[in-house]
């Protein structure tokens, strides 16, 4: 099973911040968390991973609360072709995926 | 650098039959991840294996099995097909490294449909 609760969908205006949760609260001390995600049915893209710290990368920001417990995947500007679904995992050897955040960016 | 690359991309198959995917992994990766997508359950992890040893599996049953090559090349095999069996097979490889970091870096899949 996922280790990971997140929204099943969520919409955003073009142009305008995308913030998408997701809460671990079960997540160990050697557990990272990453993002993911799924245009269509293509294979799942790598978007950002942290530990404890805040991260910053040309796609997007994550925001890991102090205890670790939940987080958030910023996309800045979101564009037509952010639309996916983003996936939040938390693990190492065995990722487990949850149902992910289907995000509609809308004109 | 190519990237992960799976074959076949389609298959069909009738219930009963056996079926063996491929995977190629980037080079100089060595763990290899196989996840089962489906409409109704999502992304579900099958195994990962890494150095040709399973490291993990996830909860299927044993009619799903892999191995996993010297130069890293990975196959999973599905044996008595079943209508449910019907699926996009992922394969992810990553470079492992010392601390627990860990990118997996996704095929195209293999759409197989049992009939």
């Amino acid at each position: 099973d996922a280790k990971t609760t997140q929204p099943t969908s969520m919409d955003c205006a073009e142009g305008r911040a995308a913030n998408l949760p997701c809460n671990h609260s079960t997540i160990s001390g050697n557990e990272y968390v990453y993002w993911y995600r799924q245009i269509h049915s293509q294979g799942p893209q790598y978007i950002i991973h942290g530990l404890k710290n805040n991260e910053t990368n040309e796609m997007a920001s994550l925001i890991i609360t102090e205890d670790r417990k939940s987080s958030t995947l910023i996309l800045p500007h979101a564009t037509l072709r952010d639309t996916a679904v983003y996936y939040c995992i938390v693990g190492y050897h065995d990722m487990r995926f949850g149902a992910g955040t289907r995000l509609t960016v809308k004109p | 650098k190519a990237g992960v690359t799976q074959t076949p991309r389609y298959l069909i198959k009738t219930r009963g039959q056996q079926v063996t995917l491929s995977c190629s992994p980037i080079s100089g990766h060595r763990s290899v991840s196989w996840y089962q997508q489906t409409p109704g359950q999502g992304l579900q992890f099958l195994f990962e294996y890494f150095s040709e040893t399973q490291r993990n599996k996830g909860n299927f049953p044993g009619r799903f099995s892999g191995r996993q090559f010297s130069n890293s090349r990975s196959e999973m095999n599905v044996s008595t097909l079943e209508l449910g069996d019907s699926a996009l097979y992922l394969c992810a490889s990553t470079q492992p490294g010392d601390t627990f970091y860990n990118e997996q870096f996704f095929g195209p899949g293999t759409r197989l449909t049992v009939l």
